[in-house]
């Protein structure tokens, strides 16, 4: 079965600088990898997806993502933080298990922005 | 545009009741999910629906049933809670079973069995 592994439960950044939150898949075929985000009280909402179209994903909010199939990455990035970026973001995976699509969820990384 | 739509938003139950989350959504899609957020622990799924008429165990079904009771609408029941069940509960939904179609989610429900 497949799964993410989200480096950091945890992340600080101050407000402009470079947000980075990790995700690594475990995957041998080529795997559809998701982002979302989600803000107190409130569901989970998508941020962005990659199917193999290309590399680099561009999402909501001035996100992107870059998958890496050597390294078995899809970390998250935004080159300034804004102070409503503060939120708990999520990587998963979409798998196949009995004929069924089912996401395999990471366990969060909480972004906190700093003033 | 409602999306997806979860009741109730709170509950505080006592150890051996029982009680429904209801949950529908209006986007006319296929799959249904109910999954359970603990913290550190990540979103782990409960019960899905591939489709109508369908329903099937997923990672955490020990203490849970689901109905699904039209395209609409997926339940999920605990028919005597315990404190294990305390938690945060999201219905999700996606078009169709194609293994990129994003989830919606509800706001989900806080649960609390005490």
């Amino acid at each position: 079965a497949q799964s993410v592994t989200q480096l950091g439960s945890h992340v600080s950044v101050s407000e402009g600088a470079l947000v980075l939150l990790r995700c690594n898949y475990s995957s041998s075929v080529p795997p559809y990898l998701f982002w979302y985000v989600q803000y107190p009280n409130q569901g989970l909402q998508l941020l962005l997806k990659y199917t193999s179209a290309a590399t680099l994903v561009k999402g909501i909010n001035g996100f992107e993502a870059e998958f890496k199939k050597s390294e078995t990455s899809f970390h998250l990035t935004k080159p300034s933080a804004h102070m409503s970026d503060a939120a708990e973001y999520f990587c998963a995976v979409s798998d196949r298990v009995s004929g069924t699509y089912k996401y395999i969820f990471g366990t969060g990384t909480r972004l906190k922005v700093l003033a | 545009n409602a999306g997806v739509t979860q009741t109730p938003k709170f509950q505080v139950l006592k150890t051996g009741q029982s009680m429904t989350l209801q949950c529908a959504q209006d986007m006319n899609h296929n799959s249904m999910y109910w999954y359970r957020q603990d913290p550190g622990m990540g979103l782990r799924l409960i019960y899905y629906s591939a489709s109508e008429g369908t329903t099937d165990k997923g990672e955490v079904p020990n203490g849970y049933n689901v109905s699904r009771l039209n395209k609409r609408e997926f339940s999920l029941r605990l028919e005597s809670a315990a404190p294990s069940q305390t938690s945060v509960y999201f219905c999700a939904s996606k078009t169709s079973n194609g293994n990129n179609s994003p989830l919606h989610f509800g706001n989900g429900t806080r649960l609390t069995v005490t």
